[in-house]
């Protein structure tokens, strides 16, 4: 399967603040998601990145807080906008070429929000 | 609404034993399953798949079966070794290419 390499690895940024968080895949791939990991509990889909539009985000996310960029099939960027410490996660990149394949994952942003 | 749960939060098996790992679904539509492993700092790695047209996948020491009509699937993993202790999660996706996540089971293999 492809390779993500995701950065950074970790950050602690100061509340008010963005960070941008870099995903690029070493291959093309179909789609790319963005999930958060809260501590303790499961994969959280915030958002599908769309190649060349704009993302389409789940229920309870929104694009003014998790601006999301896919310029082409290999690259994709989620930014945390406007930090508070409810924002403290692992933030994780996904991709996948087909319905029935595996998706496969970076290694995740640790982010802690002073 | 969660629609892939996982009730067992954790499971300690004994190196060489068997580690079965359960998970139940709610949405009809779901036809391909999926089990991660993750260790902590790493991003999940795929363990192994099923599509909902077969009941059962087997890939070296990881069985997956697939229970259509309960809506059930578990995760076999024969025998345990120490290096398989980490959180598994199992997760489904239907036509839309997205996964949804169970919360996670913790498997501790003991010595």
């Amino acid at each position: 399967s492809a390779v993500i390499s995701q950065k950074p690895s970790r950050d602690i940024c100061q509340r008010g603040t963005s960070l941008t968080i870099q995903c690029q895949v070493d291959s093309q791939v179909t789609m790319m998601f963005w999930y958060r990991q809260q501590p303790g509990q499961s994969l959280t889909l915030i958002a599908t990145a769309n190649q060349g539009s704009e993302a389409t985000y789940e229920s309870g996310f929104v694009i003014d807080k998790f601006p999301i960029s896919r310029p082409n099939l290999t690259f994709s960027t989620l930014t945390v906008s406007n930090m508070s410490p409810e924002d403290s996660s692992i933030y994780l990149c996904s991709g996948r070429t087909g319905r029935n394949t595996e998706a496969f994952f970076g290694q995740g942003t640790r982010l802690t929000v002073v | 609404d969660q629609q892939v749960k996982q009730n067992s939060p954790s499971l300690s098996v004994q190196e060489g034993r068997i580690s079965i790992l359960n998970c139940d679904y709610t949405n009809s539509m779901f036809d391909y399953f999926l089990w991660y492993k993750k260790y902590p700092a790493e991003g999940p790695t795929f363990l192994i798949s099923i599509s909902s047209i077969k009941d059962k996948n087997e890939d070296g020491r990881f069985t997956v079966f697939l229970n259509k009509s309960a809506k059930h699937l578990s995760l076999h993993i024969v025998p345990s070794q120490p290096g398989d202790s980490a959180v598994y999660f199992c997760a489904a996706s239907g036509n839309d290419y997205k996964l949804s996540f169970g919360a996670g089971t913790t498997v501790t293999v003991r010595a």
